[in-house]
């Protein structure tokens, strides 16, 4: 079955204690993508990656690193963890989006709810 | 800068009533343009899209269409369900690049 799976689903930690919440895909898609949910804020991007070894910042990325080592795989690292990160996290991937013209539609993990405390 | 614009919620329908759900973007060049809907304790899946200008996007009875003029993205139905009920993302990807900008979602209850 064609999907996108993060670990751990829920997750509450303590302010400053590193953390990684992994993103796999089976689809072979070279697109990835990271996004915060928050009440009233909808969705916005944290990073993005277009293929292996190359990322690039959404619009909230402070506080946030990612690295995309394989294909298949997009871990979130929150090296010290802030309540302001307190949030739904969701992990996306998509196909080829070769000189832009091609658009996908992107396939969304569960979600991660994540607490700081 | 680039931004989406969607109606406030939450909307509350009798089922078989007509949907409409208003969608605004702010955006330089021409960007693509999605409906995304999320299920409650779900990720989101894509519901329809349109790439270019005048572009209608449909599926499961709904239907947007893409209006270069009025810069909107309207997302109507005809005839709701109760399994309709959900909350309804409207989105965009930035022209040349890969970044997307989601709008911060509209609540749709529908009654029985």
């Amino acid at each position: 079955e064609a999907q996108v799976t993060q670990n751990p689903r829920y997750l509450i930690t303590v302010t400053g204690k590193k953390l990684t919440v992994t993103c796999s895909q089976n689809m072979n898609h070279e697109y990835m993508s990271w996004y915060r949910q928050d009440p009233g804020l909808g969705l916005r991007q944290i990073y993005y990656s277009m293929n292996v070894e190359v990322t690039d910042k959404g619009d909230v990325p402070e506080g946030y690193k990612v690295s995309r080592k394989e294909k298949r795989n997009f871990p979130l690292i929150l090296e010290s963890p802030s309540p302001n990160q307190t949030s739904l996290y969701f992990c996306a991937s998509s196909s080829g989006l070769a000189g832009g013209l091609i658009v996908h539609e992107q396939f969304f993990g569960p979600g991660t709810r994540l607490t700081v405390l | 800068g680039d931004s989406v614009t969607q109606m406030e919620g939450p909307v509350t329908l009798s089922e078989e009533a007509f949907l409409t759900i208003n969608c605004t973007y702010t955006a330089t060049g021409y960007p693509s343009l999605f409906w995304y809907v999320q299920y409650p304790g779900e990720g989101l899946q894509l519901l329809l899209k349109a790439t270019k200008a005048d572009d209608k996007g449909s599926n499961k009875g709904f239907e947007a269409t893409y209006r270069k003029e009025t810069t909107s993205f309207h997302l109507e139905k005809g005839s709701v369900q109760v399994s309709d009920s959900a909350v309804y993302f409207c989105a965009l990807k930035i022209s040349g690049t890969y970044k997307y900008i989601f709008g911060t979602g509209t609540r749709l209850k529908v009654l029985a």
